[in-house]
């Protein structure tokens, strides 16, 4: 199992620019989640999907889009960058049921000029 | 609302024990988590704790729950440089969300 991975590794946007960064995982996991960490404020939750077509938003949604249409795969759309968005992104996915071994991915360092 | 707080930074010789303390606020959390993350990495479940237990012994790993005083604390036996990374610690909300702190980011020098 290649457990959860993410492209691309890192990411230079200007200003206003679109991108998406692609998540996928091959353990069957309904649960997958987006955060974005910061030095000093921890994970904060972006978006998170409980199963292929149902997604909700988690603790700092603005600016962010995500969809599910695949168990499998679970990007995270930037539609037009901001400074204030320059993060290292993590993808994660986990079974259902208690306790939650949340599986991380290498995650994505994303710098917006 | 769901809060959890850590100190940010911790060092220690090696050889020593280190204690990373966290104070967490929703009293309904079944579990608390702690999760390491090393250089360059996501981050990795280390050990967790049910929360009608006061401790959890895993070979040099201790943890320590105080649902009174919500306080939670991870003890690392021996510490080695290997162990430097940052330690998340977690609870999870009755909507299944994990809330992480800050981290503490252990440094452990030779």
């Amino acid at each position: 199992n290649a457990g959860v991975t993410q492209t691309p590794k890192f990411q230079v946007l200007k200003t206003g620019q679109s991108m998406t960064l692609q998540c996928a995982q091959d353990m069957n996991h309904e649960y997958m989640s987006w955060y974005r960490q910061d030095p000093g404020m921890g994970l904060r939750l972006i978006h998170y999907s409980v199963g292929a077509g149902i997604t909700d938003q988690g603790e700092v949604p603005n600016g962010y889009n995500v969809s599910r249409s695949t168990t499998e795969d679970f990007p995270l759309r930037l539609l037009s960058a901001a400074p204030s968005q320059t993060s290292v992104y993590f993808c994660a996915s986990r079974r259902p049921g208690t306790p939650y071994e949340q599986y991380f991915g290498p995650g994505t360092r994303l710098t917006v000029t | 609302g769901e809060d959890v707080e850590q100190s940010l930074f911790l060092s220690v010789r090696e050889g020593d024990s280190s204690v990373i303390n966290c104070t967490y606020t929703d009293s309904s959390s079944t579990y608390l988590y702690w999760y390491k993350q090393e250089p360059g990495a996501g981050l990795q479940l280390l050990t967790y704790i049910f929360s009608n237990m006061d401790m959890k012994q895993d070979q040099r790993l201790t943890v320590l729950l105080n649902k009174k005083d919500k306080h939670l604390s991870l003890r690392i036996a021996d510490t080695q440089t290997g162990d430097s990374a940052i330690y998340f610690c977690a609870e999870s909300n009755e909507g299944g969300k994990l809330i992480f702190g800050q981290g503490t980011e252990l440094s452990v020098k030779p």
